[in-house]
């Protein structure tokens, strides 16, 4: 079957724009995962959702980071007013029990 | 808050010497998993440990878990130029799903 897909793949936005990235889980997976990758850096945990339920969100940077998983499947992060410090790679990933399973990410650059 | 370390940061070997990486938390984990990214791509999933000691292998790969399970390493016997790329541990504590990763060892395999 598909892996987990992410879209799109590499976004340029300007400094004040508002982005949204979306993820696509592996069928039937219950539990999805956002993270912040900067370059050279391990990825850094920003939220994760069981089924529709956003149980921890500890990991956002500010509340101009926003994810929602309405109906338990795809989620989308959304960062409002996007700064410079913003850019990164964005990894979404999915888990049934234990392991995560890595979509190729978003490469947002804010200039 | 919990952190995780790796070390060394980067490592050159020559194709056919051994490579260790070792993983250090600041807290108690409840388990630990092994990630490899190779350049340019997404973390995938390579094992997860679980019990105090516990040792795991796989083909040239030899994981541990340290008795206290704050700390963790990765062996890899007679490297290959396929074995290029970041090892990353990454951590899980208490109840919590979230996976704190560590900074990471790049290695690079000289043919």
């Amino acid at each position: 079957g598909a892996g987990v897909s992410q879209s799109p793949r590499y976004k340029v936005a300007k400094r004040g724009q508002d982005v949204a990235l979306r993820c696509d889980p592996i069928s039937g997976h219950v539990s999805l995962f956002w993270y912040q990758q900067a370059l050279g850096q391990g990825p850094e945990f920003l939220t994760y959702f069981q089924n529709e339920a956003q149980l921890d969100k500890s990991g956002l940077p500010s509340d101009r980071f926003f994810a929602e998983r309405p109906e338990g499947s795809v989620s989308t992060l959304k960062i409002q007013r996007t700064q410079q410090e913003d850019s990164a790679v964005y990894l979404c990933a999915s888990s049934l029990s234990g392991e995560q399973y890595f979509g190729p990410g978003t490469r947002l650059t804010v200039t | 808050g919990q952190q995780v370390m790796q070390i060394p940061q980067y490592q050159h070997v020559q194709e056919g010497e051994d490579f260790t990486t070792y993983c250090n938390s600041s807290t108690t984990l409840s388990n630990i998993q092994w990630y490899k990214q190779r350049p340019g791509g997404h973390p995938v999933f390579l094992i997860q440990l679980v019990k105090s000691g516990e040792v795991k292998k796989q083909k040239r790969l030899t994981f541990q878990f340290g008795e206290a399970k704050k700390n963790s390493s990765l062996h890899i016997t007679a490297t290959q130029t396929t074995d290029v790329g970041t090892y990353f541990c990454a951590g899980r504590g208490g109840a919590t799903n979230k996976l704190i990763f560590g900074t990471g060892t790049l290695l690079a395999v000289q043919p």
